[in-house]
């Protein structure tokens, strides 16, 4: 399958602090790409859809300026957690469609583990 | 009432047993169907992706749709240690990009 990769896995800080997550696509270029988060024994949720050289798409309840998106080039999405609070440890992961966006397949990253202390 | 409903477990089966997941969802709008994978603390792995009714299988792996009754199954024969994980049901519309819909994941162990 097509590969999404992320960094960092792990990442902790100190509340109040900013924190910048990579999402890459290494075989593949990537118009759209998606962050979702996900809580302990919970589901996925889609955050936002970021769009190459454009404006990020965000779902509903989501605040755009906590979470700043940024899809510089066809590979690479970035996810910045702006202003960083406990409530906002989650599990992020980004993910990219192979072949065409509205019916092709979803691949995920592996997902990064954000503590905000 | 969610849109997709999937039963959390935890699940638990002997080492060669056919393991059935389901999942029942609402919306008839749903064209596309996957089973996810999900290791603890990792990324969730494609392993079917089918498209409006049927059946689709590869390996040891066997999905199910019948749209009609809003119900999915994916079947694992032989099952395997290796196998326990979380299995998430997903699905979306036509149209929708990377917006699917999960359920909330079953939680699959494999006994030896």
């Amino acid at each position: 399958g097509a590969v999404v990769s992320q960094h960092p896995s792990r990442v902790i800080c100190k509340s109040g602090t900013s924190v910048k997550i990579e999402c890459r696509s290494l075989d593949f270029q990537a118009t759209t790409m998606f962050w979702y988060r996900q809580f302990p024994k919970q589901s996925l949720m889609l955050m936002a859809t970021s769009n190459e050289g454009s404006k990020a798409t965000y779902e509903q309840g989501v605040e755009k300026d906590k979470f700043l998106i940024n899809h510089a080039s066809l590979t690479l999405s970035t996810l910045t957690v702006t202003s960083a609070h406990p409530e906002d440890s989650s599990f992020y992961i980004c993910s990219a469609v192979v072949g065409e966006t509205r019916t092709g397949e979803l691949f995920f990253g592996e997902g990064s583990r954000l503590t905000v202390l | 009432q969610k849109e997709v409903e999937q039963d959390p477990g935890p699940l638990s089966v002997p080492e060669g047993a056919i393991v059935s997941l389901n999942c029942t969802y609402s919306n008839s709008a749903f064209q596309y169907f996957m089973w996810y994978r999900q290791y603890s603390r990792k990324g969730p792995e494609l392993l079917m992706y089918t498209y409006s009714s049927g059946n689709k299988e590869d390996g040891r792996f066997t999905a199910q749709v019948d749209k009609s009754s809003k119900y999915i199954s994916l079947f694992i024969r032989d099952s395997q240690p290796s196998d326990s994980a979380t299995y998430l049901c997903a699905m979306k519309g036509y149209n929708q990009g990377g917006k699917l819909i999960f359920g909330q994941g079953t939680e699959l162990s494999v006994k030896p």
